[in-house]
């Protein structure tokens, strides 16, 4: 069964900061990994998918990357701004299956 | 272009009642998968539709049970409703041609509170 973990589970951090956000994986066997961005009480927003071939995505002050062989993904938020506060969601496709494994999420909050 | 659009967006319930979701996939879509997010929890997946058959299901009840319509719009329908049924239900909708190479689309979810 594949777990997904996230490491930190919340994190506050200034305006202008960079930070990182870690998300791990139990079974390699993974077809791509999706972030997603969740406001309170609201739906996903897809942010970045890497399919299980790439190391890497980037969109705009956001890059993720992935090393599948030892079971990890890394978030990074460039010069982070109040606007970015919400929780942050990791997600798996196993190879075989049609259900993406969630992780808890990291709640970020940027203060000005 | 209409997004993934979910009805009601908060339901109270009494324990052991009956309660139906719905659901209308972004313009495109075929595919309709159902999730539930408890409160500081991920989401866990329910089901995924697709041609108007239940094409997967997770590790929840039969009191757990769907539907899709020739439209692709779907229904999530949960019976003898119970407390741990409280949660944040989402829906996601996809191209069968795309279900797993593309980012999935949320809607903005149902907010289910059982009393």
């Amino acid at each position: 069964k594949q777990e997904v973990t996230q490491i930190p589970a919340a994190l506050s951090v200034p305006e202008g900061e960079n930070l990182v956000l870690n998300c791990s994986f139990t079974d390699s066997a993974i077809y791509n990994l999706q972030w997603f961005r969740q406001d309170p009480g609201k739906g996903l927003t897809s942010l970045l998918l890497i399919q299980s071939s790439q190391r890497e995505q980037t969109s705009g002050r956001l890059n993720a990357s992935l090393d599948k062989s030892s079971g990890r993904s890394t978030l990074y938020i460039a010069a982070s701004q109040p606007g970015d506060s919400a929780t942050y969601l990791c997600a798996v496709f196993v190879d075989s299956g049609y259900a993406l494994n969630f992780g808890k999420g990291t709640s970020l909050l940027v203060t000005p | 272009d209409a997004g993934v659009t979910q009805s009601p967006t908060h339901l109270i319930k009494t324990r052991g009642q009956q309660v139906t979701l719905r659901c209308s996939p972004k313009s495109g879509h075929d595919t309709v998968s159902w999730y539930q997010q408890a409160l500081g929890q991920g989401p866990q997946f329910i089901f995924q539709y697709y041609e108007e058959e239940e094409r997967q299901r997770g590790n929840f009840p039969d009191r757990f049970s769907g539907h899709q319509f020739p439209n692709y719009s779907s229904e999530l329908n949960v019976n003898a409703l119970l407390l741990g049924d409280s949660a944040l239900y989402l829906c996601a909708s996809s191209s069968i041609d795309h279900t797993r190479a593309s980012p999935l689309h949320f809607g903005n979810g149902t907010r289910l509170t059982v009393t």
